[in-house]
């Protein structure tokens, strides 16, 4: 089992859909990361977390320490967001362990 | 600016041979990573080093060699290049400060092995 799981793996949403990706970790941590990766295969840093919310635009993650899970919601989807959607915690040590990734599809 | 670069982006190659990926980052971070994408797309870490000292070691074969100048560059040298070697290697860094760890990642390398 990996020490991290994200669901779902896949994700077909409507244009202006209102999405979540779920993530959740079975290690202590000192950060967790969400990271995007369009299909050119470049990988962006959104949202790095130790406690509480970040918001970005349309972009919100959560975590919750004591659950061991976070969320990344995109509000108003669009197309442009399609990409992959990986989650990453950073175990003490500075080890980054990913998720799987979630395949994330907008349609418009 | 691009904070972390890797050279090259695409690499083709024969088994067999020997071959080296170059990443420098800008940033003034103190550590440096290798990870490897497979084709399910699955990242996983290779190495870390900070500082020029090698701290992660994950398990991978002793063909890989990290090789850190210094702080700024971290270049993977793979020899006897195997079929399974290819992947794309994503190279990136970080500045812990308490407990933010920000990570900042090269655009990749596309490495087929043929």
């Amino acid at each position: 089992k990996n020490e991290v799981e994200q669901s779902p793996q896949n994700l077909t949403a409507q244009e202006g859909e209102f999405i979540t990706i779920n993530c959740s970790y079975s290690v202590g941590i000192s950060a967790l990361h969400w990271l995007q990766q369009h299909p050119g295969g470049g990988i962006v840093s959104l949202f790095m977390l130790s406690s509480g919310k970040k918001k970005h635009g349309r972009l919100i993650a959560t975590i919750n320490i004591q659950e061991k899970h976070s969320s990344l919601h995109i509000t108003a989807s669009h197309p442009r967001d399609s990409a992959v959607y990986i989650c990453a915690v950073m175990e003490y040590g500075n080890k980054l362990v990913f998720g799987a990734g979630t395949i994330l599809r907008v349609k418009s | 600016d691009t904070a972390v670069s890797q050279t090259p982006k695409y690499l083709v190659t024969q088994m067999g041979n020997d071959k080296s990926i170059k990443c420098e980052q800008n940033l003034g971070h103190d550590t440096m990573y290798w990870y490897k994408q497979d084709s399910k797309k699955f990242l996983k870490i290779m190495f870390s080093y900070n500082n020029k000292e090698l701290i992660i070691n994950e398990t991978v074969p002793n063909r890989f060699s990290p090789k850190s100048p210094d702080k700024a560059h971290l270049n993977l040298h793979i020899n006897s290049l195997e079929l399974g070697d290819s992947a794309v290697y994503f190279c990136a860094s970080s500045q812990p400060t308490g407990t933010n760890t920000e990570a900042f990642f090269g655009q990749g390398t596309r490495l087929t092995v043929v």
